[in-house]
């Protein structure tokens, strides 16, 4: 166990609509991370959250936006889904966004059909 | 780019020892992540390498040669459960963060 939490474990929507995927990081982490992982692309960055701030953005599209409250706890929002966007989403924490390692939350398995 | 390269696929038999490779892009090279993952499952950290030279961490060790752009990830005396993908992940220093590239794993199966 990481001790990064992520809700829910699964969802299954439709095409069009929109989703909210949570992420509590560790104790005393201050930076968090989304990930998307289908089959076909392995793991991508999609972006960094930093004690509130966004830090670096990857491959994000403009459908999707996340945010790090002050509790430290992010969501990341999908809409306009389509059905390519199923795919295992993760997301990460770390202490510092320096060196530290990542350590990655189950993950939240999304099927849009 | 920053393209992360590592194979696909990899076989090796119970109690051998398989050598994953890894070679990634030397411009703004900033540190090296293993990370193991099962499939379905989250990824988890197994080494981090930033100087040169070799990381010993029981059956596991990691490799690095800064100026060659190369990582190794050793897997000695295997296990069925070190059936997994393994991920090479590299911090790029002009990447703002600490955002990660990851390369597309490498498939390992143990066979009996």
């Amino acid at each position: 166990d990481s001790g990064v939490t992520q809700t829910p474990k699964h969802l299954i929507t439709a095409t069009g609509q929109r989703v909210t995927l949570r992420c509590s990081p560790r104790s005393g982490d201050l930076s968090v991370y989304w990930y998307q992982q289908s089959l076909d692309q392995g793991l991508q960055f999609l972006i960094q959250y930093y004690n509130g701030e966004e830090r670096a953005k990857g491959n994000i599209l403009e459908r999707f936006s996340a945010q790090q409250f002050p509790d430290l706890h992010s969501e990341l929002n999908l809409s306009s889904l389509e059905l390519g966007d199923s795919a295992l989403y993760f997301c990460a924490s770390s202490a510092r966004q320096g060196i530290d390692e990542q350590y990655f939350g189950p993950g939240t398995r999304l099927t849009v059909t | 780019g920053q393209n992360i390269d590592q194979p696909t696929e990899m076989t090796a038999t119970e109690g051998a020892i398989v050598q994953i490779n890894c070679t990634y892009q030397t411009s703004g090279f900033n540190g090296l992540f293993w990370y193991q993952q099962h499939a379905g499952e989250a990824p988890t950290f197994l080494s981090y390498n930033v100087l040169d030279g070799l990381e010993e961490k029981g059956r596991f060790s990691s490799f690095l040669s800064r100026s060659k752009g190369y990582s190794y990830l050793l897997l000695k005396e295997l296990q069925m459960k070190d059936s997994a993908s393994y991920l090479c992940a590299v911090r790029f220093i002009k990447a703002a963060g600490n955002k990660l590239t990851f390369g597309g794993g490498t498939r390992v199966l143990v066979k009996p």
